[in-house]
């Protein structure tokens, strides 16, 4: 079973603060890299799905990261709002497989 | 709406019986997985099917059998031999290779009493 580690598992903040946290997957035969956004009571929602090295994607306040030859991926948010406040999961795609899988995810908790 | 829908949410199910999760889809995706999450856990995929009457076992698949029938459906059925059925269980699909996005359903917590 492939391992995808996320870092911290949780991390409480001030709004107006910026934070990022961090997936590291194996670099060995990657094919796609997933961040998923989890807000309780909600389902979880695509951020970005990356699939070259060196990659960065934008939306709003939100950017990531990919470097698959060292096999971590960083995520960003810029000026945290409490509505930001939820769990950001990655998932790893391996290429020739059909199995995304998920880390455990980082809880973001953005104090007003 | 375009989306994803699991029903029911919540399910209370007696030791020893067989019961059955749904999940429907109107995207139009070819793949359909499912996935359970425990407390401190990611979630671990159970089973998944990118294609109509064809599947495929995940990491945890003991003790489930899925069905797919129709590219819209992909029914999970916990049965009597999984050791510890209490769970989060979500439902995803998504087009046939994983280089977009997946679509999630809002759940189905299933507790056995």
């Amino acid at each position: 079973i492939l391992n995808v580690e996320q870092s911290p598992q949780s991390l409480h903040v001030q709004e107006g603060d910026s934070t990022n946290f961090t997936c590291s997957f194996p670099s060995s035969n990657f094919y796609a890299l997933h961040w998923y956004r989890w807000e309780t009571a909600k389902s979880p929602e695509a951020l970005f799905v990356m699939t070259l090295n060196g990659d960065e994607k934008k939306k709003g306040r939100i950017s990531a990261t990919l470097n698959t030859k060292e096999g971590y991926s960083y995520l960003y948010i810029k000026g945290s709002q409490p509505e930001d406040s939820a769990t950001y999961l990655c998932a790893f795609l391996q290429g020739g497989s059909e199995k995304l899988v998920f880390g455990k995810g980082t809880k973001l908790t953005v104090n007003p | 709406d375009g989306g994803i829908t699991q029903s029911p949410k919540y399910l209370f199910r007696k030791e020893g019986q067989n019961v059955t999760l749904s999940c429907e889809q109107n995207l139009n995706h070819d793949a359909m997985y499912w996935y359970r999450q425990d407390p401190g856990q990611g979630l671990r995929l159970i089973y998944y099917s990118q294609i109509v009457n064809d599947f495929q076992k995940g990491d945890i698949a003991e003790g489930y059998s899925v069905s797919r029938e129709k590219k819209e459906s992909f029914p999970l059925t916990v049965t009597s031999a999984q050791k510890n059925p209490t769970a989060f269980y979500l439902c995803a699909s998504s087009f046939s290779r994983l280089n977009t996005e997946a679509f999630f359903g809002q759940g189905t917590r299933l507790t056995v009493v």
